[in-house]
């Protein structure tokens, strides 16, 4: 089965920072791009970033270059999303996703989310 | 610019049907979509894919109560038989050129 558990979310001050971890199984992760997508409190999804399978490409939202790096590990089948200068507006629910199939971005398997909390 | 657009919010009665529209930004009627469904205090789930051909594929343990179909630049999400548990927010999605793309939701409530 295949699964996705992200961990690292919490509450931290703005212009802080904070790393997220997605924990992947049940399939081989280092085949496949993965995705950040973040949910603010009563908002809709939103897109955050991307990366290729062996780490090599990324893609970010506009919105948040230069403040969100993804990373990724093969051997210990896990993704990173390191936050820094972190703002009140970044208090969301992140996801980790698996995209269908090796060549698209047809989102099909999510994580059960990690909150961040950005406050003082 | 690819866009996404769906109505924000929808309702149907229980045991009836009820169609989900997102709709292509001019340029992009050629595009698939993926439909997901997020009900309350829950995180999103695949619902299928559906093709400009109007083909569609439902994802593992979708029940075929769901199912999808496009016209010209809309793809359309159809829930049958509807029920309670179908009360959430529907969310298309689409990709290309490197980008992923949410259509902003539809809340579906169930009467």
């Amino acid at each position: 089965e295949v699964q996705l558990v992200e961990s690292g979310g919490g509450l931290v001050q703005p212009g802080g920072s904070l790393r997220l971890s997605c924990s992947a199984s049940g399939f081989t992760f280092s085949s496949f791009a993965m995705h950040w997508v973040r949910q603010a409190p009563g908002k809709g999804l939103e897109y955050v970033s991307v990366i290729g399978s062996t780490g090599g490409s990324t893609y970010y939202a506009d919105s948040l270059k230069g403040r969100f790096t993804i990373s990724r590990d093969n051997s210990k089948n896990t993704l990173y999303l390191q936050m820094t200068s972190l703002r009140t507006d970044d208090t969301a629910v992140y996801y980790c996703v698996k995209p269908a199939s090796y060549s698209s971005s047809l989102l099909e398997i999510w994580g059960q989310g990690t909150t961040v909390t950005v406050s003082s | 610019q690819l866009v996404l657009t769906q109505s924000p919010s929808a309702s149907a009665s229980l045991g009836a049907s009820v169609k989900l529209t997102c709709t292509l930004s001019s340029g992009h009627s050629n595009y698939a979509i993926a439909w997901h469904r997020q009900q309350p205090e829950k995180g999103p789930r695949y619902l299928m894919k559906v093709n400009s051909d109007a083909s569609h594929i439902r994802g593992d343990g979708i029940p075929d109560r769901f199912s999808g179909s496009s016209s010209g630049a809309e793809r359309y999400l159809t829930i049958s038989r509807l029920q309670s548990e179908d009360e959430a927010d529907y969310y298309c999605q689409t990709w290309g050129g490197g980008i992923v793309v949410f259509g902003g939701g539809t809340r579906l409530t169930v009467l």
